[in-house]
C-alpha cells in the first residue's frame, strides 16, 4: 500500500463547475498537507499547505483535512480553463527529529477544465 | 528572484553513458531537495542536502547515482552507466530553513535512455 493514494482521473469539468480533488494517506506521523499543482513539462507548484484539520482557504481554493479518517482535499470554486493542470497531493514529515521535511506525494490528477 | 533552475532541460542518453543534471537554488536557500517523477506519478524523494551535506539518500538512489553540492550552492546529480528505466523527470527543489514547509521546485530535467 501506498504512503499516499489519489484518485488519478482524469478529470473534465465544464468551466465555472465545482472541483473536488481527493487523496488518502496512512501514516498517523505526516504533519504537513500540501498541494501542488503542475502544468504539463513543468515542475510543481505549491498552492497551499495546512498542518491542522479542517479547512484552510484562498480565493478560489479550499484545502480541507480530516485526520481521523486520513483524508485530505482540495476544493476548486468557479473553475477556469487556466485550472488545467495535474494536481498533487503532498505529505510532509518530519521524522526521527530531523529538522527538514521529505515530502511524499500522491499520482497526481490530471484535471481538464474545458470552455 | 530567479527561481530554481535547472540545466539541461532535456537530455537524450544511450544506455550505458554516464549524465549530469545541474540545479541551482533559489538564492539563500540553504536546504536543497532531488526527487524523481516517471511518467502518471507524482515525484519520488531521492536525496536532501543541507548546506553541503548530503543528510539522507533514498534507497531508489542505487550506486550508480551520486549527488554533490560543492560549497553549499548548486547541486550536481549524476548517474552513471544510465539504463533505460532510469528515464524519468528529475526535479530539484530548494527551501529555505526558516520556511521549512515550502519547497520550490525547478523546471525539471526530462532523461531518455534509449
Amino acid at each position: 500500500q501506498k504512503e499516499v493514494e489519489q484518485d488519478p482521473g482524469p478529470l473534465s469539468v465544464p468551466e465555472g463547475a465545482i472541483v473536488s480533488l481527493n487523496c488518502t494517506y496512512s501514516n498517523s506521523a505526516f504533519q504537513y498537507f500540501m498541494w501542488y499543482r503542475q502544468y504539463s513539462r513543468k515542475g510543481p507548484e505549491l498552492l497551499m499547505y495546512t498542518y491542522s484539520s479542517g479547512n484552510k482557504e484562498d480565493g478560489r481554493f479550499t484545502a480541507q483535512v480530516d485526520k481521523s479518517s486520513k483524508y485530505i482535499s482540495l476544493f476548486i470554486r468557479d473553475s477556469q480553463p487556466s485550472d488545467s493542470a495535474t494536481y498533487l497531493c503532498a505529505i510532509l514529515i518530519y521524522a526521527g527529529g530531523t529538522s527538514y521535511g521529505k515530502l511524499t506525494f500522491g499520482q497526481g490528477t490530471i484535471l481538464t477544465v474545458h470552455p | 528572484d530567479t527561481g530554481v533552475s535547472q540545466d539541461p532541460r532535456h537530455k537524450i542518453t544511450k544506455r550505458g553513458q554516464n549524465v549530469t543534471f545541474r540545479c541551482d537554488p533559489i538564492s539563500e536557500h540553504n536546504r536543497l531537495y532531488w526527487y524523481r517523477q516517471t511518467l502518471g506519478q507524482g515525484p519520488e524523494f531521492l536525496t536532501y542536502f543541507q548546506n553541503e551535506a548530503q543528510l539522507e539518500k533514498s534507497r531508489l538512489l542505487s550506486d550508480r547515482f551520486s549527488a554533490e553540492r560543492p560549497k553549499g550552492s548548486f547541486s550536481t546529480l549524476e548517474i552513471q552507466r544510465t539504463e533505460q528505466g532510469d528515464s524519468a523527470m528529475y526535479l530539484c527543489a530548494s527551501s529555505l530553513r526558516a520556511l521549512r514547509e515550502t519547497q520550490y521546485f525547478g523546471p525539471g530535467t526530462r532523461l531518455l535512455v534509449l
